[in-house]
């Protein structure tokens, strides 16, 4: 069963722009991840945010949660081309959505 | 240097044949995944192990098989029962089930 399911599925913008994901998941949970994934490598963890956590920062990246909603949403902020990837949430139940596929065009 | 090694990175087979995936970790983690991702897919579960001799099927483990005889070591086996296994099969660990995985490379499976 997939836990997490992230929006929209595709996403390009330029360079400079924030970039925003979001993920859905069904259960409930103790935190959530999000991940990053350059084409054709493995997942690079970004950041874990906690279910008493409504928001965390990291460098260019701010992740909120919303448990009464279930969803969380990944803002990548000052975009750059190198940040082109895809991006996938996962719960603690180690499942992962499809994930989001950003472009960041020069 | 810590992390995980998958070995090889692109494996090529003949349909009917069993091969078998490698995955070793040096980071000391007690859980270890196989995850299987298709072209523009997410991440499925495959099999997951939390501890030495132990092992759990994920979402679909059928056609595959796996053993942990240590702690470092988490192979996959792509039996010839698996209908469509060409793949991208990616393997990680983590410390502790729910906290951050760590990923190896991934090995790119074809089968013809």
């Amino acid at each position: 069963s997939q836990q997490g399911e992230e929006d929209p599925q595709a996403l390009s913008i330029q360079e400079g722009e924030n970039a925003t994901m979001n993920c859905s998941y069904k259960t409930s949970i103790n935190n959530l991840q999000w991940y990053r994934q350059n084409s054709g490598r493995g997942l690079v963890h970004l950041i874990l945010i906690r279910s008493n956590e409504r928001e965390k920062h990291s460098g260019r990246l701010r992740v909120t949660l919303d448990t009464s909603k279930k969803s969380s949403s990944l803002l990548i902020t000052a975009s750059r081309a190198a940040d082109t990837a895809s991006y996938f949430c996962a719960s603690n139940d180690m499942r992962f959505g499809a994930g989001t596929r950003l472009t960041v065009k020069p | 240097d810590g992390g995980i090694t998958q070995s090889p990175k692109y494996l090529f087979r003949k349909e009917g044949q069993n091969v078998t995936l490698s995955c070793e970790q040096n980071l000391n983690h007690d859980a270890m995944y196989w995850y299987r991702q298709d072209p523009g897919q997410g991440l499925r579960l495959i099999y997951y192990s939390q501890i030495v001799n132990d092992f759990q099927k994920g979402d679909i483990a059928e056609g595959y098989s796996v053993s942990r005889e240590k702690k470092e070591s988490f192979p996959l086996t792509v039996t010839s029962a698996q209908k469509n296994p060409t793949a991208f099969y990616l393997c990680a660990s983590t410390t502790y089930q729910g906290y951050e995985q760590y990923f190896g490379p991934g090995t790119r499976l074809t089968v013809t």
